[in-house]
């Protein structure tokens, strides 16, 4: 079974603190993807990366950054957390080719506090 | 305007009966694949369902389909034979193009839907 694992279920951070969540999958897929997750607003894309030291920006990218230097791993960045970054962090992978379609899998999520 | 309209914030359904979750998108590409995802209560995201936009027949996985009707561009999951565990948020979402132009998705609002005993 795929695992994606995120570093931590629940962070509380203060506003201007540099924040990293971390996204580890263990199948070998060539795409990761960040999304937040707030009510009534399903998941947003954040950054999404197809290869190592790849990354496009997504539909929200404003205030995060990105880092993927192994294939497994891929790090979100918050430089200087604000309180409007309040929200629930989920971290997804899937195949880059080889099937008719290719599902995402999703890590347990990180909700983060900014206070 | 929204790519992926899930209309239906909540709802509850008796536990054995048939619920339908509506989902409308917005695409002007001709290849693309649609997507729903289950959410319960622990946080995880669980993929049910794929249909794309070339296939001919609604896609079907257990008590999961799909009614695909791509002219008014809707994409309805059906559920039939509500159990309780059925109780959860659920995403209708997107994938534009190609899946060799990667799988990026674009997800709907959700809808929550509540199973009762």
């Amino acid at each position: 079974d795929v695992k994606v694992t995120q570093s931590s279920r629940y962070l509380v951070k203060r506003t201007g603190e540099k924040v990293f969540l971390e996204c580890v999958q263990d199948m070998d897929h060539e795409n990761m993807f960040w999304y937040r997750q707030d009510p009534g607003l399903g998941l947003r894309l954040i950054y999404f990366s197809y290869d190592v030291k790849m990354k496009e920006k997504g539909d929200i990218p404003e205030g995060y950054s990105v880092s993927r230097e192994k294939k497994e791993r891929f790090s979100l960045i918050l430089e200087s957390a604000s309180t409007n970054q309040t929200s629930m962090y989920l971290c997804a992978s899937s195949l880059g080719s080889g099937r008719a379609y290719n599902e995402q899998f999703f890590g347990p999520g990180t909700r983060l506090t900014v206070l | 305007a929204q790519k992926i309209t899930q209309t239906q914030p909540g709802m509850f359904v008796q536990e054995k009966e048939a619920v339908t979750l509506d989902c409308t998108y917005d695409t002007s590409d001709q290849s693309y694949g649609l997507f729903w995802y289950k959410q319960p209560s622990s946080g995880e995201m669980i993929f049910l369902i794929y249909q794309g936009s070339y296939d001919e027949q609604n896609a079907t996985e257990g008590r999961y389909s799909l009614n695909f009707q791509k002219a008014r561009k809707s994409a309805n999951l059906v559920i039939s034979a509500s159990q309780l565990g059925d109780s959860a948020m659920y995403f209708c979402a997107m994938r534009e193009g190609s899946k060799a132009a990667g799988n990026k998705l674009t997800f709907g609002g959700g809808t929550r839907v509540l199973v009762k005993p």
